[in-house]
């Protein structure tokens, strides 16, 4: 598969503990964005990588959050102390020619 | 600040009926329009995309204009199919920001036989 792949799928945990996603963007793309999609909503900005400079971060991204692209490969975002307000889909994307590749999403759910 | 306004849904069609959208947007500058397209259990895609005033884009049977004197950019089919059972996001993009998609709230489609 050469699409964007995301881990995990799918993540249950308890308030408090931290969780992290990481995403593969497809192999040439330079650029990787995050989004959070709550249901019933669409896909809000989060933070925006080109090769591993981490260049743009939406206010939703608190200091709880925290995203990294060592290598300029492969994204991790991190949430620490995580909250039942974070519960979202977290969406990676990856971009060429203008147009952004979606991954399928890690479903987080916080109890 | 720059946003995206859809119809609400679900919008529920029969087979072969016409289908329309609506999207209208808020943005400062010149933004590129998008359609995508959620699947059940898979991931966004673009549909389609105009990226000047009066530019159609379409694909798969579905157009949309995008309409700067309205700043509109409605979604239509003239005839669905089950399969474009979906959720459908309207987004923008500005010139100059790093090709930042913001998103409408999704509209739910469901075509029955």
């Amino acid at each position: 598969d050469t699409g964007v792949s995301q881990d995990p799928r799918h993540k249950i945990t308890k308030r408090g503990q931290n969780v992290t996603f990481r995403c593969d963007p497809i192999s040439e793309h330079n650029r990787l964005y995050w989004y959070r999609q709550t249901l019933g909503q669409g896909p809000e900005f989060l933070t925006y990588f080109q090769n591993e400079a981490q260049l743009e971060k939406s206010r939703l991204l608190s200091d709880r959050f925290s995203a990294e692209r060592p290598k300029g490969s492969f994204s991790t975002l991190e949430i620490q102390r995580t909250e039942q307000g974070d519960s979202a889909m977290y969406l990676c994307a990856s971009i060429r020619e203008g147009e952004l590749f979606f991954g399928e999403g890690s479903r987080l759910t916080v109890l | 600040g720059d946003s995206v306004t859809q119809m609400e849904g679900p919008v529920t069609l029969s087979e072969e009926a016409f289908l329309t959208i609506n999207c209208t947007y808020t943005a400062t500058g010149y933004p590129s329009l998008f359609w995508y397209v959620q699947y059940p259990g898979e991931g966004l895609q673009l549909l389609l995309k105009a990226t000047k005033a009066d530019d159609k884009g379409s694909n798969k049977g579905f157009e949309a204009t995008y309409r700067k004197e309205t700043t509109s950019f409605h979604l239509e089919k003239g005839s669905v199919q089950v399969s474009d059972s979906a959720v459908y996001f309207c987004a923008l993009t500005l010139s100059g920001g790093y090709n930042k998609l913001i998103f409408g709230a999704g509209t739910r489609l469901a075509v029955h036989p």
